[in-house]
Order: C-alpha cells, then sequence, then structure tokens
C-alpha cells in the first residue's frame, strides 16, 4: 500500500516551543519535500531531501530545518516556534530526482502556534 | 517567476452539470514545462488527478480532462457531468527546471462544492 503517513495531524504550541513534525513513507522514495499552504496562497516549498543526509533549501526555509537519516522518515523541526508559523504542513515524495514525476502526499499537519 | 493562476473558489454546481475551473501558468526556464492537476478529498493528501508533459496533449482521468495549450498558456479542468463526490479542492500545477533544480510550483487551489 502505497502511502504517506504524517503526524501528528492536529498540534498546538505555545509561541518559542519546539516543534516536530514527523514524515515516513512505505514507497523507498528517494525524494521528500516539506511544503506549508496558507489560506489565498499555494503549496509553498520549506525544504527538499534528494535523500539521507541530502537537503537543500526551498522556497522558504527560514526558521525551519529538517532531518533525514533514513530513506522513509523525513522531520521537519521549528526551534522555538513563532506565530506566523501557524499553518497546514504537507509532506511529500517521489520516485526519484524531482522531474515530470507525480508527488504523493500526506493528509497534513494543522499547527497552531499561540 | 514562475506562476500558476487559477479560478478562485469556492464554486459550486449541482450534480450532473458542466464544469470548468481554469488555469494559466507562467513559466520563465523552459518553455513547456510539464502541467498537473491534484486534487484533495476531505481529510486526505493531495493527490494526481492527471497530468501532462507534452504541449498539444490532453490528459484524462475519472471522467476530468485538461488540454496542455501552449499559445495560451493553459490548462483548463474540465468535466461534461460532476457529481456529488467530486467535492474537493483542486490544485494545478507546474513543473519547471529553475537553474539548480525541478520544482513543482502549485496554484492557490479552487474549492468545488457539488450540491445533490
Amino acid at each position: 500500500d502505497m502511502k504517506v503517513t504524517q503526524m501528528p495531524r492536529y498540534l498546538i504550541k505555545r509561541m518559542g516551543e519546539n516543534v516536530l513534525l514527523e514524515c515516513g513513507q512505505d514507497m523507498s522514495h528517494e525524494t521528500m519535500y516539506w511544503y506549508r499552504q496558507d489560506p489565498g496562497l499555494g503549496l509553498q516549498l520549506i525544504y527538499i531531501s534528494y535523500d539521507v543526509d541530502s537537503n537543500s533549501e526551498g522556497d522558504i526555509p527560514k526558521g525551519y530545518r529538517v532531518s533525514r537519516k533514513k530513506r522513509e522518515h523525513f522531520s521537519l523541526i521549528l526551534d522555538s516556534a513563532k506565530t506566523n508559523q501557524t499553518s497546514v504542513y504537507f509532506c511529500a515524495s517521489s520516485p526519484g530526482p524531482p522531474s515530470a514525476e507525480t508527488l504523493y502526499f500526506g493528509s497534513g499537519t494543522r499547527l497552531t502556534v499561540l | 517567476g514562475d506562476s500558476v493562476t487559477q479560478t478562485e473558489g469556492p464554486v459550486t454546481v449541482s450534480e450532473s452539470e458542466s464544469l470548468i475551473i481554469n488555469c494559466t501558468y507562467s513559466a520563465t526556464s523552459i518553455a513547456y514545462p510539464n502541467l498537473f492537476w491534484y486534487v484533495r478529498y476531505p481529510g486526505e493528501g493531495l493527490q494526481l488527478l492527471l497530468k501532462v508533459i507534452t504541449a498539444g496533449q490532453k490528459g484524462s482521468s475519472r471522467g476530468f480532462e485538461a488540454t496542455y495549450n501552449k499559445e495560451t498558456t493553459s490548462f483548463h479542468l474540465q468535466k461534461a457531468s460532476v457529481q456529488e463526490s467530486d467535492s474537493a479542492v483542486y490544485y494545478c500545477a507546474l513543473g519547471d527546471r529553475d537553474t539548480n533544480a525541478y520544482k513543482v510550483i502549485f496554484g492557490k487551489g479552487t474549492h468545488l462544492h457539488v450540491l445533490p
């Protein structure tokens, strides 16, 4: 069963707290992504990972970092969360290097930073 | 930079009516980007609905169609007769190669409500 799993689905944190969003995929995909979506905006790429320990910044990396120690797991970390990081976060994966390939998405994590 | 503009939602139609969601794009790096429609059903992640990587071609899936028109830089999504189960958010997207890497740029999404 091809699946991208995100945990947790909903999360409420206070400003200044650390946040860990987890993502897993069971398809042995090389490439994984973190996006966020805010009301009235399209999905914005935060980070992309081409494989284990091979990560690159996306369009809006400030305030975030990522970790990929195993091919099937990709974590997004917010050190000292800010209220403007309230958003819906989507993890995705694709079989190989980004090209015309399909992205497979998780169901999203709705993060609220108070 | 690259951009995707699609119909502002929400869009409300009755079951069995026809549907068109407009999408136009601008790609700065390559002449013919890859074009996609993704759909997000309630409580689920985005999933690919259809994609077209060759200009002039048409993609289709689940009764939906979209034609890659390079003259008008458009990729409109159409369905002749919608069903209540088509209620979802639809995202147009393009894949383009920047100086360093390939990127997928998404539109804002169009929320479709189909009335029974």
